[in-house]
């Protein structure tokens, strides 16, 4: 079956860090660019991050710039997100996403809290 | 940035009826377009991409039609599991973008 299952979620203080990671299975990880993208509650999708299949290439949306870094191990078939200088705007749902087509495989998403 | 605008916010429909749901592009996308389904308390799914092609398992009253700046979701016949929130994106230029969403709710 071919799933992603996210993990690292919790409640972190303003100013905090975090790091969510993503395990795959069921299918040629390598050969999928993976993506991390966010909800907020009730509020509509933000993608985040976004890295090759290789892992040779990386992209953020601005809001995330220089706070976050996204990282994969295909030998583990795991996707990293390390996310720093967290503050109540990063609150939301964070997703494990695979693109091949589009945004094809959907984990089931990890919580993310930033409060005091 | 693509901003993505999806209109109507909210569109109430019976059971058996046809929605069509639209979603404009700031600029032109090309074909790189898709529509998304989400349920509440549940990820979304993806329903179709490259404008127009189902994704493996998608129903075929579901239908995705448009070009360049304009797109259309169009569901022929509303069955009760259709009822739910749905996004379109934009997978063109970074940064990758999504509309707003629409829900679908029952009539």
């Amino acid at each position: 079956e071919v799933q992603v299952s996210e993990s690292g979620g919790g409640l972190v203080q303003p100013g905090g860090s975090l790091r969510l990671s993503c395990g795959a299975s069921g299918f040629t990880f390598s050969t999928y660019s993976m993506n991390w993208v966010r909800q907020a509650p009730g509020k509509e999708l933000e993608w985040v991050s976004g890295i090759s299949g290789s892992g040779a290439d990386t992209a953020y949306a601005d809001s995330v710039k220089g706070r976050f870094t996204i990282s994969r191990d295909n030998s583990r078939n795991t996707l990293n997100l390390q996310m720093y200088s967290l503050s109540a705007e990063d609150t939301a749902v964070y997703y494990c996403v695979g693109r091949r087509d589009a945004f094809d495989i959907w984990g089931q998403g990890t919580m993310v809290t930033v409060s005091s | 940035e693509i901003v993505m605008t999806q209109s109507p916010a909210t569109l109430s429909v019976s059971p058996g009826e046809r929605a069509t749901l639209s979603c404009r592009a700031s600029q032109s996308v090309g074909s790189n377009f898709a529509w998304y389904q989400q349920k509440p308390g549940q990820a979304p799914r993806l329903l179709i991409y490259a404008v127009s092609t189902r994704a493996t398992g998608i129903p075929v009253r579901f239908s995705g039609s448009g070009s360049g700046t304009e797109f259309t979701l169009t569901i022929s016949s509303l069955q009760s599991e259709d009822f739910a929130a749905y996004f379109c994106q934009q997978y063109d230029k970074w940064p990758l973008t999504f509309g707003g969403g629409t829900k679908v709710e029952i009539k």
